[in-house]
């Protein structure tokens, strides 16, 4: 069965580096997204992208966020100047359509410690 | 704005016990609803969704669950847990008119003891 990708699993850096975290969707798909879970905290939508665009973000995905699809297969997240409360799990998504009941196929995470 | 509760944070049951998560939503129409498993070091697996139809949804690896309009629920339920039922679950709502992202709850550990 086809599955998302993201590497690296765990990322430790320091506070004010930017960071790159990496997704490969499944390959059909059409539709991404970045998720991220603060530790005891809940699943969090970060942003969506499309047709090279973002078509939705939350109120977390600020200036120091940026998304890219830099060839036909990759999809990144990009954290200019990390903060110690960046610190957090990662997850891509990807899915075949944008509908409310198409399901969203989570990738494994990548694990983001900012020092 | 829709938002979901799931009032356990650990649930432990013994291996052949039966399991109920809880999960209720807050949403003004009917929602669509969805539980995710995620086992250590994996991505969050789609276990089973409701959209419509039959209030009793079955999914993969033998768990079910049941939409209450009038309670504002989506408890998850399987009758026997194995000890690979060990992971996180999270309930997830999905608004069916309007934004397609879902909101998550902070998810329940569920441990089994052999």
């Amino acid at each position: 069965e086809p599955e998302v990708t993201q590497t690296p699993s765990h990322q430790v850096t320091q506070m004010g580096q930017e960071v790159i975290l990496r997704c490969v969707p499944i390959s059909n798909h059409l539709y991404f997204y970045w998720y991220r879970q603060i530790l005891g905290q809940k699943v969090e939508f970060l942003v969506s992208f499309y047709n090279n665009e973002i078509s939705e973000k939350s109120e977390i995905f600020d200036d120091q966020f940026s998304v890219e699809r830099p060839d036909g297969s990759n999809f990144t997240l990009k954290i200019r100047s990390t903060k110690l409360e960046d610190s957090a799990m990662y997850f891509c998504a990807s899915s075949a359509s944008a509908l409310g009941t198409d399901t969203q196929y989570f990738g494994p995470g990548t694990r983001l410690t900012v020092l | 704005a829709q938002s979901v509760t799931q009032p356990d944070i650990h649930i432990t049951v013994s291996e052949g016990a039966s399991l109920e998560l809880r999960c209720n939503y807050s949403y003004g129409a009917t929602p669509y609803l969805f539980w995710y498993v995620q086992s250590p070091g994996q991505g969050l697996q789609l276990l089973l969704k409701y959209f419509s139809g039959d209030t009793l949804v079955q999914g993969i690896k033998g768990f079910e669950a049941e939409f209450k309009r009038s309670q504002s629920s989506f408890n998850l339920r399987k009758p026997s847990v194995h000890w690979s039922d060990a992971a996180e679950y999270f309930c997830a709502v999905v608004s069916s008119g309007g934004s397609y992202i879902p909101t998550f709850g902070r998810g329940t550990s569920l441990i089994v003891h052999p």
